[in-house]
């Protein structure tokens, strides 16, 4: 098993450009989460998505898009990138039914110039 | 905002000390959960106490939760370099919902 799946693993972009990080898991988990990381700032959640079909908002969804293609895949877009949105993002599942425990992919590094 | 504050910010120990780190929060929880991070890498779950419990072991881990003071510990025992990492609390809130508030992290030094 892979498990959660991340592409790209860098990216920069320009100032308005826009660009859709994907992330896939193999585990037939069924909540999926977009995280942004920031120095000295742990994780802030972007958007989940409980369940294929479902997605929410999270504590930074502002200027962020998701989509929740299939239960396997769960995909963040910027529409209009700001040098605010430069960050590490990570993707995160669960497999639900009672249980908690997080699993990461390796993160999507981008910086908007 | 985060729900979880860990203590210390950065700890540097030396290989076969034991590193104690704390996390208070400040809402009611279902779970909390420590994480660990490597430079560079995506976080990697340690261990889970849910709320009716007030410790649990694994392996060279130790946690203790105290609903009534809303802390929690971590304590690694006899460290070893390949412990050098970021640690990470983060809390589940009642109601079932999966959904974690994480920490600001501690940042883990060991020494050879």
């Amino acid at each position: 098993n892979a498990g959660v799946t991340q592409t790209p693993k860098f990216q920069v972009l320009k100032t308005g450009q826009s660009m859709t990080l994907q992330c896939a898991q193999d585990m037939n988990h069924n909540s999926m989460y977009w995280y942004r990381q920031d120095p000295g700032m742990g994780l802030r959640l972007i958007y989940y998505s409980a369940s294929e079909g479902t997605t929410d908002k999270g504590e930074v969804p502002n200027g962020y898009n998701v989509s929740r293609l299939n239960k396997r895949e769960f995909s963040l877009r910027l529409e209009s990138a700001a040098p605010s949105q430069t960050s590490v993002y990570f993707c995160a599942s669960v497999r639900g039914q009672g249980t908690y425990e997080q699993y990461f992919g390796p993160g999507t590094r981008l910086t908007v110039t | 905002s985060q729900q979880g504050e860990e203590d210390p910010q950065a700890l540097s120990i030396q290989e076969g000390e034991n590193a104690t780190m704390n996390c208070s929060y400040k809402t009611s929880i279902n779970n909390l959960q420590w994480y660990r991070q490597n430079s560079g890498r995506g976080l990697v779950h340690l261990i889970l106490i849910r709320s009716n419990e007030r410790e649990k072991h694994s392996g060279r881990l130790r946690v203790t939760l105290d609903t009534s003071k809303k802390s929690s510990s971590l304590l690694i025992t006899a460290s070893r370099a390949a412990d050098t990492a970021s640690y990470f609390c983060a809390t589940g809130t009642q109601g079932g919902s999966e959904k974690l508030v994480f920490g600001k992290g501690t940042k883990l030094t060991v020494n050879p």
